[in-house]
C-alpha cells in the first residue's frame, strides 16, 4: 500500500481481556516499529524487527506484550490480560533497511475500561 | 541511555510570528537528530532530520541545526502560519536504524 496501515483504528476492550492489533507496512520495508503514544509516558519504543533477525524487544514493557511478524510484512502486537494503564495509542512504523527514517500508521487507540 | 528533553508547552503564536522550539538530548557516540511532526487528525510525519555534528536539516521553512558542543537540536521557522498549527516531537537514534528516543512533544497553536 501506499503507507502504513494499522488496523483497528479504535479498540475499546475490557481489564483482563487479551487484544491483537494490526501493521501493514509500506511495500518493500524491512524493518517494522512498534511505539506507544500515552499522556503519561509520551512516546515509546516497543519492538523493532528486520528481515529474519531476531526482534530488539528491550522496550517491551511487561511480558503481557508480544508481537511477531509473519512472512516479512504483516505484523501483530498482542497484549494479555489487558489493563487500564495499557490504555494508549499504538503506533506502527516502517523503513528500509539500515535507514533511520521511519514512516508511521496513523496508530490504534486502545482504550481499556 | 538516550534521552530528549523539549521545551514544554503549550506554544501560541500569532501568524508570521518567528517560532523557536528548544530540544536537547543525553546519548552516547553520534546519534542522528529528527523532528516529528503530527497535524490533528493524522499521523507523525518526519518534518526533518541531521545525521552528523553542524549539519543543518531544513523542510517546509523549519530549520534545526546539529549542535553537538551543546548537544541540541532546536526548531525554528521564520514565519509560521496557521496550517503549522500540530504537535512536533524532538527524536533521536543511536543506532542505525529508526529505534527513535523521543522528547514529550510541544503543541503549537498559530492563530490568524
Amino acid at each position: 500500500g501506499a503507507g502504513v496501515s494499522q488496523s483497528p483504528s479504535n479498540k475499546v476492550t475490557e481489564k483482563g481481556k487479551d487484544v491483537e492489533l494490526r501493521c501493514d507496512p509500506i511495500s518493500g520495508h524491512t524493518a517494522l516499529y512498534w511505539y506507544r503514544q500515552s499522556l503519561g509516558q509520551g512516546l515509546e519504543f516497543l519492538i523493532y524487527f528486520q528481515g529474519n533477525s531476531a526482534p530488539d524487544k528491550s522496550g517491551l514493557p511487561s511480558d503481557r506484550f508480544s508481537a511477531e511478524r509473519t512472512g516479512g510484512s504483516v505484523s501483530t502486537l498482542t497484549i494479555q490480560r489487558t489493563q487500564q494503564e495499557d490504555s494508549a495509542v499504538y503506533l506502527c512504523a516502517s523503513s528500509t533497511k539500515g535507514n533511520t527514517e521511519a514512516f508511521f500508521g496513523q496508530g490504534t487507540r486502545l482504550t481499556v475500561v | 541511555g538516550n534521552s530528549v528533553t523539549q521545551m514544554e508547552g503549550p506554544v501560541t503564536l500569532s501568524e508570521e510570528a518567528f517560532l523557536t522550539i528548544n530540544c536537547t538530548y543525553t546519548a552516547t557516540g553520534y546519534p542522528s537528530l529528527f523532528w516529528y511532526v503530527q497535524y490533528p487528525g493524522e499521523g507523525l510525519q518526519l518534518l526533518l532530520k541531521a545525521t552528523k555534528a553542524d549539519d543543518k536539516g531544513s523542510n517546509k521553512g523549519f530549520e534545526a541545526t546539529y549542535r553537538k558542543e551543546t548537544t541540541s537540536f532546536h526548531l525554528e521557522k521564520g514565519s509560521v502560519q496557521v496550517s503549522d498549527s500540530a504537535v512536533y516531537f524532538c527524536a533521536l537514534s543511536g543506532t542505525s536504524y529508526g529505534k527513535l528516543t523521543f522528547g514529550q512533544g510541544t503543541i503549537l497553536t498559530v492563530h490568524p
